[in-house]
């Protein structure tokens, strides 16, 4: 059964970048069947989809955010990565890795990580 | 590109029926059949409960149904039980995804 889990650090300051890595197991992150992306949720607060990577490396990201952002992925690792620059309090937020898998549910985020949580403070 | 927009709450006795809506414009939701539901208890992640607007995914209780009608989609909990209380998140794509506001469900 294929899982997904967040790790990164649980603590970053104001201006500097967050970094986070989902490692898929059970599964390959190289099938063209998948693409892979990272999630946010402000305490208390909704979801925010942050960007898509597709193992080949082709991404997507909430325009929102483009300008900070960057997803990359790590074949050999089986692993997806995100980055977020620039952070302040706003950011703040539980992180979930998730899958989409394309032929069955086509946009839909199927397979979700447990979510690690970020706090941006000094 | 704006949060679709759910109901704060709603509730209801077991064994009855909700509905939730999700309004969003014909640029999301009224313009592709590309809605999905989730539901997320305290704590946990998300879990996937109605994708393409109206589809089950394998396991989720034919209580949950999907349906859309212009720009606004639903979500209907049939026959209510008290683990469906939880916060619910519609989600449209359209080029990027857009998640709704959440709903939380309360089982009277």
């Amino acid at each position: 059964q294929l899982q997904l889990q967040e790790s990164g650090p649980g603590l970053v300051k104001p201006s500097e970048t967050l970094s986070l890595t989902c490692t898929v197991s059970g599964g390959s992150i190289s099938s063209s069947s998948y693409y892979w992306g990272w999630i946010r949720q402000p305490p208390g607060k909704g979801l925010e989809w942050i960007g898509s990577i597709y193992y080949s490396g082709s991404t997507y990201y909430n325009p929102s955010l483009k300008s900070r952002v960057t997803i990359s992925v790590d074949t050999s690792k089986n692993q997806f990565s995100l980055k977020l620059s620039s952070v302040t309090a706003a950011d703040t937020a539980v992180y979930y890795c998730a899958r989409t898998e394309l032929v069955v549910y086509a946009t839909a985020f199927d397979i979700w990580g447990q979510g690690t949580m970020v706090t941006v403070s000094s | 590109q704006s949060a679709l927009t759910q109901p704060r709450s709603v509730s209801g006795s077991p064994g009855q029926s909700v509905t939730i809506s999700c309004t969003g414009t014909s640029s999301d939701v009224g313009g592709y059949n590309y809605v999905s539901w989730y539901q997320q208890h305290p704590g946990k992640a998300p879990k996937l409960m109605i994708y393409d607007v109206s589809k089950r995914p394998s396991g989720v209780p034919d209580r949950f149904s999907g349906s859309k009608s212009g720009n606004t989609a639903s979500l209907t909990i049939s026959g209510l039980q008290a683990e469906d209380e939880a916060d619910y998140y519609c989600c449209s794509y359209a080029g990027s995804y857009v998640f709704g506001t959440g709903t939380k469900v309360t089982v009277l």
